[in-house]
């Protein structure tokens, strides 16, 4: 089945880039998501992309997607401690139950 | 936009007793609803497609008795944990499409199951 993997954890300083990293398994995905979830709280979409792009930029946070090495980046612009929580990348396939799959979470920590 | 509502946010209950867990669309029609399960600092797990009208999809693993489904109208699903046992303790999240896929899906606050 579908695999999606990220690192677990990514410490920057406030107003420093945050890159996160995420690869996914299979080709046929057609979108794919970032999903930022604060403790105890459920799952907010920044952002997704169209699998024929390779960029998009939407206020601070810039995607990056290398479909040929199905490889997806969410870079965070000018990091704030309100950024601290955990970011999930995944895709969508517009085949079998449609669901998302998910990664299994990059923890952000921002230093003041 | 598009909002799910989640309800409980928490529950904590005795081991033995049943569960049930709502979703509601607020403002738009699910005809789907996706039921994941979320252990401390892992992943969200899908564990079951409800469709409006008929029988939830199960993923593999997962006891469809233990998890009931009931998806009755076009706003609201239900996820009935029965006889929960400690081990049922976790973080259960619904998830609905939106607007066509490039909107992405509306994920539900989540239901903090605990229990004792």
């Amino acid at each position: 089945g579908e695999d999606v993997e990220q690192s677990l954890f990514l410490s920057v300083r406030e107003g420093d880039s945050s890159v996160i990293n995420c690869t996914y398994t299979d080709s046929s995905s057609t979108y794919l998501y970032w999903y930022k979830q604060e403790p105890g709280a459920g799952l907010q979409l920044l952002t997704y992309i169209f699998s024929n792009m390779d960029m998009k930029q939407d206020q601070r946070l810039t995607v990056l997607l290398n479909k040929k090495d199905k490889h997806l980046s969410l870079r965070i612009a000018d990091t704030q401690t309100g950024d601290s929580a955990i970011y999930f990348c995944a895709d969508f396939m517009d085949t079998g139950r449609r669901a998302l799959t998910f990664g299994s979470g990059t923890r952000l920590q921002v230093q003041p | 936009g598009a909002v799910v509502s989640q309800h409980p946010s928490w529950v904590i209950c005795k081991s033995g007793t049943s569960v049930k867990i709502e979703c509601r669309s607020l403002d738009f029609q699910a005809t789907t609803m996706f039921w994941y399960r979320q252990f401390p600092k892992q992943s969200l797990m899908l564990m079951a497609t409800s469709n409006e009208g008929s029988k939830a999809t199960y993923e593999q693993g997962v006891e469809k008795d233990k998890f009931l489904i009931n998806h009755a109208s076009l706003t609201l699903s239900t996820l009935t944990v029965t006889s929960a046992h400690p081990e049922d303790s976790s973080f259960y999240i619904c998830s609905a499409p939106t607007l066509g896929t490039g909107n992405g899906y509306t994920f539900g606050s989540g239901t903090r199951l605990t229990v004792v």
